[in-house]
Formats: structure tokens, sequence, C-alpha cells
């Protein structure tokens, strides 16, 4: 166990829709960096915040965005959702802005339909 | 266009035998190079790191190999166990951008069989 929580676990919903992933980072952790897992791409980088603050973009659509509240928790806002939006969501934390070891959670699988 | 190459994407190894993986990067600014194992319904979980000072990190059965000049990297199990049976990802990172975002391989699934 990572200590990262990622909620929902899993999420079916349809094209269109808006969605809402939360993610809890380990206690102590600063940055959080969510990512995008599919059979196709991979894994990729999405987003990563520091302390509430955008530090880091990469390649995340105009339709997803992000925050991270005062309490340090994140979630990830995905909007007007197409079926190639279906994919594993991770998010991870580390300690620091710019710190070498990021801790991954469990996921939420999204399933656009 | 893909930064980090991974190969094999799936390897089949006895059980007590050497699982080579291996990547090759095109950023020269990248300095960090870590390693995930992910399991089945889990999140990766960070084996082993290195940055490309060293010519190689050894973490018990767990052996990273790096070649600067080549822009290789690859990692090495020794002694492959059932248990060892996962995806593996290299990633790479320019910590000099501020931030650690890693650039992922496209995996490769072991399969170690007894």
């Amino acid at each position: 166990d990572s200590g990262v929580t990622q909620t929902p676990k899993h999420l079916i919903t349809a094209t269109g829709q808006r969605v809402t992933l939360r993610c809890s980072p380990r206690s102590g952790d600063l940055s959080v960096y969510w990512y995008q897992q599919s059979l196709d791409q991979g894994l990729q980088f999405l987003i990563q915040y520091y302390n509430g603050e955008e530090r880091a973009k990469g390649n995340i659509l105009e339709r997803f965005s992000a925050q991270q509240f005062p309490d340090l928790h994140s979630e990830l806002n995905l909007s007007s959702l197409e079926l190639g939006d279906s994919a594993l969501y991770f998010c991870a934390s580390s300690v620091g802005r710019a710190q070498e070891t990021q801790y991954f959670g469990p996921g939420t699988r999204l399933l656009v339909l | 266009q893909q930064q980090v190459k991974q190969s094999p994407q799936s390897l089949i190894v006895q059980k007590g035998g050497i699982s080579i993986i291996n990547c090759a990067y095109e950023n020269t600014a990248f300095d960090y190079f870590p390693w995930y194992q992910q399991f089945p319904g889990k999140g990766p979980a960070l084996l082993i790191a290195i940055r490309p000072d060293v010519s190689e990190k050894k973490e018990g059965r767990f052996t990273i190999s790096f070649n600067k000049s080549a822009k290789q990297f690859s990692l090495h199990i020794m002694d492959s166990q059932p248990g060892d049976s996962a995806t593996y990802f290299c990633a790479a990172t320019n910590s000099g951008a501020g931030s650690y975002q890693l650039t992922f391989g496209k995996g490769t699934k072991l399969s170690v069989i007894p």
C-alpha cells in the first residue's frame, strides 16, 4: 500500500458527460502528479501540482482540468467525455516540488460508453 | 514522438533465469531513470533508479546498466521468480526542469514460468 488513495475505483459513464476523480496524497507529500494509462498510449503524464499551484503540464487535453486544495488532495475533472478517454487514471505523490520518488495510487478505471 | 523506447513488449523466462529489459531515450536532458513494476490492478511501484553519473546500480536481484553515450539503459533481474511476473516500465525525467514528471516506455510484460 503506497499511502496514496484514489476514488472512485471504477467509473462508468456516457459520452459527453463530466466526471471528477479524486486523489489524496501520502501524509506530508506536497506534490501530486496525474497520469493516464491506456493500451495504445501507455502511461502519460498529464499535470503536476505542488502545494496548491500548478507546477508542470504534459499531454493534458483542454477538456481536462485539475486542482489541488488546501488540504492537499487533488481532483482531476474530465468533461465532454469521448470513448477514447476510457483509461486508467493514476495519481502519484512525492514529498517536494521536484522530488525523485513518486508513490502511485491504485488508480481509477474510467469507462466511457 | 516516443521519447523512451522499451523492448521487448513481452518476455517469458524460466524460473531462475535472467530477465533483461532494454530502454533507449532521445532527450539528452534526461538525468534520472527509474524502473517501475506494476501488478494487475495496482499502481506502478518504484523498483530501482539510476542517474547518468554511474554506469550500474544493483539492489538485490535487480540491476540497472546505463550507457550514456548510447543513450540506453537496461534492467536485469537475476534468479527470476514467479513472483516477479508483472509489467515493467522504464521511465526518464529532466529534473532540471523543476519537476519530476516522468516519460514512460510502453512497458514489458514479464512472465516467469516454474
